[in-house]
C-alpha cells in the first residue's frame, strides 16, 4: 500500500459546483497536512495546512482531517473557473530521521464556466 | 520579491554529457529540497538539505547527486544523465520541513 493514495481524477465540474478532494494515508505518524494548488506550468502553491485532525476553513475552502480514518479531504465552495489546476496533498510526521513531505500523485480539476 | 529561482527553465540534452540545474532562494530558508514530477508518479523527493553542508537523501536518489555549500543555493548535477532522468524538476525552500514549501517555476529537462 502506497504511504499517500490520491484519485488522480480528472474531475470535471460546472461552475459553482462544490468540490471534494480527498487524500488517503497509510502512515499513522503524519501529523501536518498541507493541500497545495499547481496551475498548469507552474509549481505547486500552499492552499491549506492542518495540524493533527479537525476543520481548516478559509473562504470558500475547507480542509479535513480525520486520523482516526487516515483521511483527509479538500473542499471548495462555489467553485471557479480560477479553480481549475491540480490538487496535491502533502503529509509529513517531522520526526526522527524521517525529514521528508509526502505527495500524492494530485487531482486534475477542471471548473467549466 | 520572495521567491525560488531555477535555471535553466528548459534543457534538452544527451545521454552522459554532465549538467547543472541550479537553485537559489531569498528567503533565509534553511530547509531545501528537489523534486521531479512525472505523469501518473506524481511529485517526489530526490535530495533535501536542513542546511549548510548537511544533506540527505529522498525517494528517488539514483542519478543525482546535490551540494549544499551556501544557504541560498542547492544545486542539483546529474553527473551522467540518462533518458529516465526526463522529467519536470522542481526546487523547494521552507523554513522548517513542516513550514510552507516556497517552490521553484520548474526546470524541463529532456535527455535524448
Amino acid at each position: 500500500q502506497k504511504e499517500v493514495e490520491q484519485d488522480p481524477g480528472p474531475l470535471s465540474v460546472p461552475e459553482g459546483a462544490i468540490v471534494s478532494l480527498n487524500c488517503t494515508y497509510s502512515n499513522s505518524a503524519f501529523q501536518y497536512f498541507m493541500w497545495y494548488r499547481q496551475y498548469s506550468r507552474k509549481g505547486p502553491e500552499l492552499l491549506m495546512y492542518t495540524y493533527s485532525s479537525g476543520n481548516k476553513e478559509d473562504g470558500r475552502f475547507t480542509a479535513q482531517v480525520d486520523k482516526s480514518s487516515k483521511y483527509i479531504s479538500l473542499f471548495i465552495r462555489d467553485s471557479q473557473p480560477s479553480d481549475s489546476a491540480t490538487y496535491l496533498c502533502a503529509m509529513s510526521d517531522s520526526g526522527g530521521s524521517n525529514y521528508k513531505l509526502t505527495f500524492g500523485k494530485g487531482t486534475l480539476l477542471t471548473v467549466n464556466p | 520579491e520572495a521567491q525560488v529561482t531555477q535555471n535553466p527553465r528548459y534543457l534538452i540534452t544527451v545521454t552522459g554529457k554532465k549538467l547543472t540545474v541550479t537553485c537559489s532562494q531569498n528567503m533565509n530558508h534553511e530547509y531545501m529540497s528537489w523534486y521531479r514530477q512525472d505523469p501518473g508518479l506524481g511529485l517526489r523527493q530526490i535530495y533535501y538539505s536542513m542546511n549548510v553542508e548537511v544533506t540527505d537523501k529522498g525517494d528517488v536518489p539514483e542519478g543525482y547527486k546535490v551540494s549544499r555549500k551556501e544557504k541560498r543555493n542547492f544545486p542539483l548535477i546529474l553527473e551522467s544523465p540518462s533518458p529516465n532522468q526526463t522529467s519536470l524538476y522542481f526546487c523547494a525552500s521552507s523554513t522548517g520541513l513542516t513550514d510552507e514549501q516556497f517552490f521553484g517555476p520548474g526546470t524541463r529537462l529532456t535527455v535524448l
